[in-house]
């Protein structure tokens, strides 16, 4: 299995401003991914976070208003950028370990933009 | 576009009763998860299934995968308050992506 830690767990912020989740996972993965959950809602995918290279994001999401890193094997970021109360949504990092496909999820960071 | 229906989308029952959820697709599953969310976790996967009419069992929880491989059902027995959560089934997708696409999920609230 996988540890998968994010910060901050949860945060407030105001519209117009940006805000940077953390991903940390303590086991070789090879696949990261980042997912939102609107209140009451299921998870869609945002995007898939290469290492080294750029994002990939799926229909509807694009690099700048979510730009993504992933500078090694166990870590990356998702930035929620210019936000509107739209955007208050419970963001999740889900990962891949290597040789397996099973899929394993951090606890979410739940973020409230006023 | 794959779409997942799921249901029902609430159920309130009482420990000790029984109940089944339901996920429907609009297209043929490549392979089937149910997850369950807690508040303030993310998902754990329960199930994957991939063989049409593959039923698999987790103690109380009883998994189906249709003949088709178009729907899938989720009974659980003897519902415990524990069982509370969100279920949600996805379509696993290609292994190579790695993508999930999820239903809508079904909220169960199991009141002691």
């Amino acid at each position: 299995s996988a540890v998968i830690s994010q910060k901050p767990s949860r945060d407030i912020c105001q519209r117009g401003t940006s805000l940077t989740i953390q991903c940390q996972v303590d086991s070789q993965v090879t696949m990261m991914f980042w997912y939102r959950q609107q209140p009451g809602q299921s998870l869609t995918l945002i995007a898939t976070a290469n290492q080294g290279s750029e994002a990939t994001y799926e229909s509807g999401f694009v690099i700048d208003k979510f730009p993504i890193s992933r500078p090694n094997l166990t870590f990356s970021t998702l930035t929620v950028s210019n936000m509107s109360p739209e955007d208050s949504s419970i963001y999740l990092c889900s990962v891949r370990l290597l040789f397996r496909d099973t899929q394993y999820f951090g606890p979410g960071t739940r973020l409230t933009v006023l | 576009t794959q779409l997942l229906e799921q249901s029902p989308q609430f159920l309130s029952i009482q420990e000790g009763e029984n109940l089944t959820v339901y996920c429907n697709s609009s297209s043929v599953f490549s392979s089937l998860q149910w997850y369950r969310q807690e508040p303030g976790e993310g998902p754990v996967l329960l199930v994957t299934v991939v063989t049409g009419g593959e039923v698999k069992k987790l103690k109380r929880l009883t998994f189906q995968f249709g003949d088709a491989r178009k729907d899938s059902s989720l009974h659980i027995t003897a519902a415990q308050t524990g069982d509370t959560g969100l279920y949600l089934c996805a379509d696993a997708g290609s292994s190579n992506t790695g993508k999930l696409i999820f239903g809508q999920g079904t909220t169960l609230q199991v009141k002691p």
